[in-house]
């Protein structure tokens, strides 16, 4: 039981690159989401999704899009990289409800673009 | 007002110490609470969830004060591996339970 996965752990982008993140989880939950962390701003949501096909926009969307086409991945995707898009990336699963409602993160992808 | 503030810190406290986290949340219709923690350069993991009667776990006691809409998290006898940093969430009933939302977090480094 792996958990949460994510690939690649860290890359550098030159602007205007483009990149997939990927996130991978073994616990068959519903829920995904992708947040990016930077210094002095806290975990602040990209994209989520609440089950397998769907997708939606969370607080900071702009210059990313998503896909979850099977309920275990769940994909980020940076068409035109931009500095500002420097940040930490983490993926996170949970149920959707129930006494456990823990939301797992995955390590996180440190993303430098030049 | 931001949705979910905490203190800024950083708090530095010597081992042995007692250290108390506070946190407010601006929607009175959230519906969990819970306080997670942050390793350098690592993951957010849950530390303990905040049930309305307060709750205790080994060295660490959570409460929530719904009318305060107020969240605390008390560490007493700090050791050093509590060195972290410590986020609060709060997750939305309804329609926005997919949804939590977590504070900055606070810095804590506990000294030998």
């Amino acid at each position: 039981n792996a958990g949460v996965t994510q690939t690649p752990k860290f890359r550098v982008l030159k602007t205007g690159q483009s990149m997939t993140l990927l996130c991978a989880q073994d616990m068959n939950h519903e829920y995904m989401y992708w947040y990016r962390q930077d210094p002095g701003m806290g975990l602040r949501l990209i994209h989520y999704s609440v089950g397998e096909g769907t997708t939606a926009k969370g607080e900071v969307p702009d210059g990313y899009n998503v896909s979850r086409l099977k309920k275990q991945n769940f994909l980020l995707g940076l068409e035109s990289a931009a500095p500002s898009q420097t940040s930490v990336y983490f993926c996170a699963s949970r149920r959707p409800q129930g006494a456990k409602e823990t939301q797992y993160f995955g390590p996180g992808t440190r993303l430098l673009v030049l | 007002r931001k949705e979910v503030e905490q203190d800024p810190g950083p708090f530095n406290v010597p081992e042995g110490a007692t250290v108390a986290f506070n946190c407010t949340y601006s929607n009175s219709a959230s519906q969990s609470f819970f306080w997670y923690r942050q390793d350098c350069r690592k993951e957010p993991k849950l530390l303990m969830s905040v049930y309305s009667s307060g709750n205790e776990d080994g060295r660490f006691t959570a409460q929530l004060n719904r009318a305060s809409q107020y969240i605390s998290l008390l560490i007493r006898d700090s050791k050093l591996s509590d060195s972290a940093t410590y986020l609060c969430v709060v997750k939305d009933s309804g329609g926005s339970n997919y949804k939590l939302t977590f504070g900055k977090g606070t810095l804590l480094t506990v000294n030998p």
